[in-house]
């Protein structure tokens, strides 16, 4: 039990194009979402918290604007990069919390932008 | 604020060989840890965790971890390693009063296993 899910898996896009992302918790109900970004052979940084039909509470230095947040429903989570730049190329991972304390995570999607 | 700390950016070790990654943290409330594994090009997978009671946890694939209060530390350890537990590791702390419950990560150790 507890799978999430992330699609695309690994996306390409032109430089100036937004892009959509998708974390699903398959088997649970997630009263909490969180998107993280991570540069090649770094640690997870905190993008956002997303919490089920509130705004996403954006960590310091994460341009809200940007990285669009939108947690629908207790299943889907979504981060929408918008007019994407080179250097938002990275490896974002989503995770999702059901009560209690235990995050569990999608297995990533890496963007490239070109 | 919480703080991890993962001392060794890198451990090469022989197969069959005990291992033990070492975390520090930081916190001035009382905190939940873990210990995530993380294999090329995938998400994070949670090997084991701290929330209260034995000092001692044991998780999957055979690792261990130790809470020391007085040391705010939480090392990792499996006495034989193996192929293939060759990935990237990574502690982390959670505020066990914090309603957002967020996760914050250390630096990563990359344990690379040498047959």
């Amino acid at each position: 039990g507890a799978v999430v899910s992330q699609h695309p898996s690994w996306v390409i896009c032109k430089s100036g194009t937004s892009v959509k992302i998708e974390c699903r918790s398959l088997d649970f109900q997630a009263t909490t979402m969180f998107w993280y970004r991570q540069f090649p052979k770094q640690s997870l940084m905190l993008m956002a918290t997303s919490n089920e039909g509130s705004k996403a509470t954006y960590e310091q230095g994460v341009e809200k604007d940007k990285f669009l947040i939108n947690h629908a429903s207790l299943t889907l989570s979504t981060l929408t990069v918008t007019s994407a730049h080179p250097e938002d190329s990275s490896f974002y991972i989503c995770s999702a919390r059901r009560t209690g304390t235990t995050q569990y995570f999608g297995p990533g999607t890496r963007l490239t932008v070109l | 604020a919480q703080s991890v700390t993962q001392l060794d950016s890198q451990v090469p070790v022989f197969e069959e060989a005990p291992v033990e990654l070492r975390c520090n943290y930081s916190s001035s409330v009382s905190v939940y840890l873990f210990w995530y594994v993380q294999y090329p090009n995938q998400g994070l997978q949670l090997l084991l965790k701290y929330l209260s009671g034995s000092t001692l946890v044991k998780g999957i694939n055979g690792f261990e971890a130790e809470f020391n209060k007085s040391q705010t530390s939480f090392h990792l350890r499996k006495p034989s390693v193996h192929i293939s537990d060759t990935a990237e590791y990574f502690c982390a702390v959670s505020d066990q009063y914090s309603s957002a419950s967020k996760i914050i990560f250390g630096s990563g150790t990359r344990l690379s296993i040498r047959p």
